[in-house]
């Protein structure tokens, strides 16, 4: 089974600053899906990316990165310029050999204006 | 975007109690998921189908019990509700193992057992 550590709790910033939000899996298989989903104050889950592991390749859209590292099982991500807007509580899921997502405990990020 | 609904949104329940949440979708999806959502846990997955009357146990599956008699309803039962089930239920469709677009979630029911 996979494992998942989203050891950041919560973050707390001022509008404005970059944050990078960590996320640390643990998988046995050899093909896998990694995401990342937000969940603002209203509770709903909205679906921000899917990588596989066989694509490396950071990926960037807006002010939205992720950063990839296979070797040290890592998949971060990292918000430029953050805004009010994206406090949320922020949550990576790696998925296994069933590619069903198994959830960390979440980040929640706080943007102070 | 409605393409996932469930019901109720909200329920107080007693406990012993037996209740079930329905979840509904429009898309014509194959896969179906029930997480639970507690704080300190983020979500964790319950029960999920991967076709009409085909259902498997999550990794907290005890206490649950699901069916899934048409694509597009997935209910979820708690023969006998107890207080450790009080929670956030969301319930997710996929359209492939792939998920290349991702989960698609429901809006939650909060349930409560008193």
């Amino acid at each position: 089974a996979q494992k998942v550590t989203q050891a950041q709790t919560e973050i707390s910033v001022v509008e404005k600053e970059d944050v990078t939000l960590d996320c640390v899996y643990e998988t046995r298989d050899t093909t896998y899906y990694l995401f990342w989903y937000k969940q603002p104050p209203s509770g709903e889950l909205v679906f921000l990316i899917r990588r596989n592991s066989f694509d490396e390749q950071n990926e960037i859209s807006g002010r939205y990165s992720w950063n990839f590292q296979k070797s040290t099982s890592s998949f971060n991500f990292t918000i430029t310029a953050s805004q009010v807007v994206d406090s949320a509580v922020y949550f990576c899921a790696p998925t296994g050999g069933s590619y069903i997502p198994t959830f960390g405990r979440g980040t929640s990020l706080i943007v102070h204006p | 975007d409605a393409g996932i609904t469930q019901s109720p949104r909200h329920k107080v329940t007693e406990t012993g109690t037996p209740v079930t949440l329905r979840c509904h979708q429009t898309e014509n999806h194959r896969y179906m998921y029930w997480y639970r959502q507690d704080p300190g846990h983020g979500l964790r997955l319950i029960h999920y189908s991967y076709g009409v009357k085909d259902t498997d146990k999550g990794e907290v599956s005890d206490g649950y019990s699901v069916s899934r008699s048409k694509t597009e309803d997935f209910l979820l039962t708690l023969e006998s509700a107890t207080s450790s089930q009080t929670s956030v239920y969301f319930c997710a469709i996929s359209e492939s193992t792939t998920v290349t677009h991702g989960y698609t979630f429901g809006s939650g029911t909060r349930l409560t057992v008193v």
